[in-house]
């Protein structure tokens, strides 16, 4: 079964407006991950959060982790139509040994 | 971009067939992955290398395996391909434990 599950699955929204995706996840971890895939390409790494932080910044990005609800919110503020691909969550789990499982992902869609 | 190139890009084979899919990396990374994707799956690990020579299974190893005679190449092998294998797969590098990950773009297989 998958250790991290995004919610919602699809998420369609208007340029400029922001986007919240978010991830829960069942067991302890290391860090947290968030990756965007444009269709048909390979994954990109966006943000890794370690689980001692709470909330990390990167450009439009602003990601949240919450420990205690085993769970981590993926903020994009102002998007634009080129934000327009699917974002996976990604969980190193401690004792994992280095192994990412990730998410289903969540489809976003910005219209212009 | 990492280095990272997989090949084929493109396969279509039959059932019963043997296949090897290349991850080729040049940036000399400690860790290599194979993962699949699938829709309503998301991404799924079925091996990874720690070093040469050194693999270990992932969720969804069952009909595969693989070999890493020397740090640059991870090699993934289907003794005798199913349907069931039908799948985009995805090669992935990091050079230390609590990294992320840097994807290839992928390796589309079609098992008719």
């Amino acid at each position: 079964s998958q250790q991290g599950e995004e919610d919602p699955q699809a998420l369609s929204i208007q340029e400029g407006e922001n986007a919240t995706m978010n991830c829960s996840y069942k067991t302890s971890i290391n860090n947290l991950q968030w990756y965007r895939q444009n269709s048909g390409r390979g994954l990109v790494h966006l943000i890794l959060i370690r689980s001692n932080e709470r909330e990390k910044h990167s450009g439009r990005l602003r990601v949240t982790l919450d420990t205690s609800k085993k769970s981590s919110s993926l903020l994009i503020t102002a998007s634009r139509a080129a934000d327009t691909a699917s974002y996976f969550c990604a969980t190193d789990a401690e004792g994992s040994g280095s192994r990412l499982t990730f998410g289903e992902g969540t489809q976003l869609t910005v219209n212009p | 971009d990492a280095g990272i190139t997989q090949s084929p890009r493109h396969k279509v084979t039959e059932t019963g067939t043997p296949v090897t899919l290349r991850c080729h990396q040049t940036e000399n990374h400690r860790y290599m992955y194979w993962y699949r994707q699938d829709p309503g799956h998301g991404l799924r690990l079925i091996h990874y290398s720690y070093g040469v020579k050194d693999t270990d299974k992932g969720e969804v190893s069952d009909g595969y395996s693989v070999s890493r005679s020397k740090t640059e190449d991870f090699l993934l092998t289907l003794e005798s391909a199913t349907s069931s294998q039908t799948s985009v797969y995805f090669c992935a590098i990091k050079d230390r434990g609590a990294g992320e990950l840097f994807f290839g773009e992928g390796s589309r297989l079609t098992v008719l």
